[in-house]
C-alpha cells in the first residue's frame, strides 16, 4: 500500500471529454508533483507545487491543467486530450525545507487511455 | 539538467549480490544522487540517496566515486522481489522544489 492515493486507477475518455485525476496524501508533505510515463519509458516531470503554489511547469500543453486546492490534494484537469496523451500519470509528494533532501513518495498512478 | 547513463538491462541470480552502475559525469556540486526503483504496475519507490560519502540502509548500499562522476547501487543479496527497473537520478532544486530527472534506468532480472 502506498501513502499517496491516486484515483481513478484506470480512465478511458474520448478526445472531447473533460475529466480530472485526483491525488491525495496525508503525510504533511508540502510539495506535490505530477509525472507522465509512457510505456517502457521513464517518468517525465510535468508540474511541481510547493506550498500549494505552482513552482514548475515543464512546458506542458494547456489541455492539462493542474490544481492544488489544499496541502493534501492535487488534481490534474484534462480537456481535449489527444491519443498520444495516453500514458500512466503518476503523482508524488515530498517534504520541503530541511534542504529538500527528503525522498519523493509516489502513488501507483492512473492509467489513461484516449480514444 | 544533468543526465545519468545506466546499462539498459542486467541479470543476476537469487541470493547473490548485484552491482548496478551509473555514470553522471556532468554532476554539479549540489546535486544529490538518488536511486529509485519501479516494480511492475507500481509507482517508483525510493531506494537510497547520497551526496559524497557511501551510504547504507536496510534496502541497499550506495558507493559514490571520489570524483562523484559515477556511483554504484549494491543489493547485497538479491531476491525475486528485487526484479524491477532501477533509476539513477541527479536531484536538483528549482525554485525551492525538488526536480528529479529520470534516466532510462536499468531493468534488473533475478533468476531463481
Amino acid at each position: 500500500d502506498t501513502e499517496v492515493t491516486q484515483t481513478p486507477k484506470h480512465l478511458v475518455m474520448g478526445m472531447t471529454n473533460k475529466k480530472s485525476l485526483k491525488c491525495e496524501q496525508h503525510m504533511g508533505h508540502r510539495a506535490m508533483y505530477w509525472y507522465k510515463q509512457k510505456a517502457k519509458k521513464p517518468p517525465e516531470l510535468m508540474f511541481v507545487y510547493s506550498y500549494e503554489k505552482l513552482s514548475i511547469n515543464e512546458s506542458v500543453p494547456s489541455r492539462f491543467s493542474p490544481e492544488c486546492p489544499n496541502s493534501s490534494l492535487l488534481n490534474l484537469h484534462l480537456h481535449a486530450l489527444q491519443p498520444e496523451d495516453s500514458a500512466l500519470y503518476l503523482c508524488a509528494s515530498s517534504q520541503e525545507g530541511r534542504g529538500a533532501r527528503q525522498p519523493q513518495h509516489f502513488g501507483d498512478g492512473t492509467r489513461l487511455s484516449i480514444l | 539538467d544533468a543526465k545519468t547513463t545506466q546499462p539498459n538491462s542486467m541479470e543476476s541470480n537469487e541470493e547473490e549480490p548485484v552491482h548496478l552502475p551509473c555514470n553522471h559525469s556532468t554532476i554539479s556540486g549540489t546535486d544529490y544522487i538518488h536511486w529509485y526503483r519501479q516494480l511492475p504496475s507500481q509507482g517508483p519507490e525510493y531506494v537510497i540517496h547520497g551526496l559524497t560519502s557511501n551510504v547504507n540502509n536496510r534496502m541497499a548500499s550506495l558507493a559514490i566515486a571520489e570524483d562523484r562522476k559515477s556511483s554504484t547501487l549494491i543489493l547485497h543479496r538479491a531476491t525475486l522481489r528485487d526484479a524491477a527497473v532501477y533509476y539513477c537520478i541527479l536531484r536538483g532544486i528549482i525554485q525551492g522544489a525538488q526536480k528529479l530527472v529520470f534516466g532510462q534506468g536499468t531493468r534488473l532480472t533475478i533468476n531463481p
